[in-house]
């Protein structure tokens, strides 16, 4: 089958670094996205990997390794309004979107 | 603002009831996506249209169904209402069928049903 699995819930610290991590087993890859979901509000689109390393787009990065099936989404400087549920969704070799549960992050003053 | 619109933007019915959403996607997308979000849960891939044709099909029960039109707006049609759905329902929309097109969000349609 096809699995994703990330945290459920994570708590940081304004202006400190949090890792939100995520692992895919997927009938093959196409790519890996990231975004950012505040509740009751649609999902925004952060970021997309399909090769491994790190791209870096302001206080957001996202770290992609194939050979370990795992990903991970890094962000500085916390601020409060970073609060949101973190998606994590790999595209599989039929070009469908597998989508984790998610990790709410709660920042805290 | 993601330039994808649904309505209504809340809804409330009864069970048993029958309800149409509507999404209009981006302009020059040609697929649209719903989804369903119920509270503090994932997001569960519904159904996928592509240029007014089925493209995909997730966990969608047969009580929904959804069309994509020639203007490439979409409804989801769903009937026979029960508790249990109540949740929100977003539509997406992406340029092509395949390949790595980032899905941009509609604001969603909170449905609720008493």
């Amino acid at each position: 089958g096809q699995n994703i699995d990330q945290p459920t819930e994570m708590t940081a610290t304004e202006g400190a670094i949090v890792q939100i991590n995520c692992t895919y087993q997927t009938s093959g890859f196409n790519g890996l996205f990231w975004y950012q979901q505040h509740a009751g509000e649609a999902p925004t689109f952060l970021s997309y990997n399909v090769l491994d390393g790190l791209e870096e787009k302001g206080r957001f990065s996202s770290f992609l390794s194939r050979s370990k099936g795992y990903s991970y989404l890094l962000l500085k400087e916390l601020q409060m309004k970073d609060s949101a549920s973190y998606l994590c969704a790999v595209l599989d070799s039929n070009y469908q979107l597998i989508w984790g549960a998610g990790t709410k992050l709660i920042i805290k003053p | 603002d993601s330039g994808v619109t649904q309505t209504p933007k809340h809804l409330i019915t009864a069970t048993g009831q029958r309800v149409t959403l509507r999404c209009s996607p981006r302009s020059g997308d040609l697929s649209v996506y719903w989804y369903q979000q119920s509270l503090d849960q994932g997001l569960q891939f519904l159904i996928q249209y592509y240029n007014g044709e089925e493209r995909a099909k997730g966990n969608i029960l047969e009580r929904f169904s959804a069309q994509q039109f020639p203007d490439l707006h979409s409804e989801l049609n769903l009937s026979s209402l029960e508790l249990g759905d109540s949740a929100l329902y977003f539509c997406a929309s992406s340029v092509g069928k395949d390949g790595p097109d980032t899905q941009y969000f509609g604001p969603g349609t909170r449905l609720t049903v008493l």
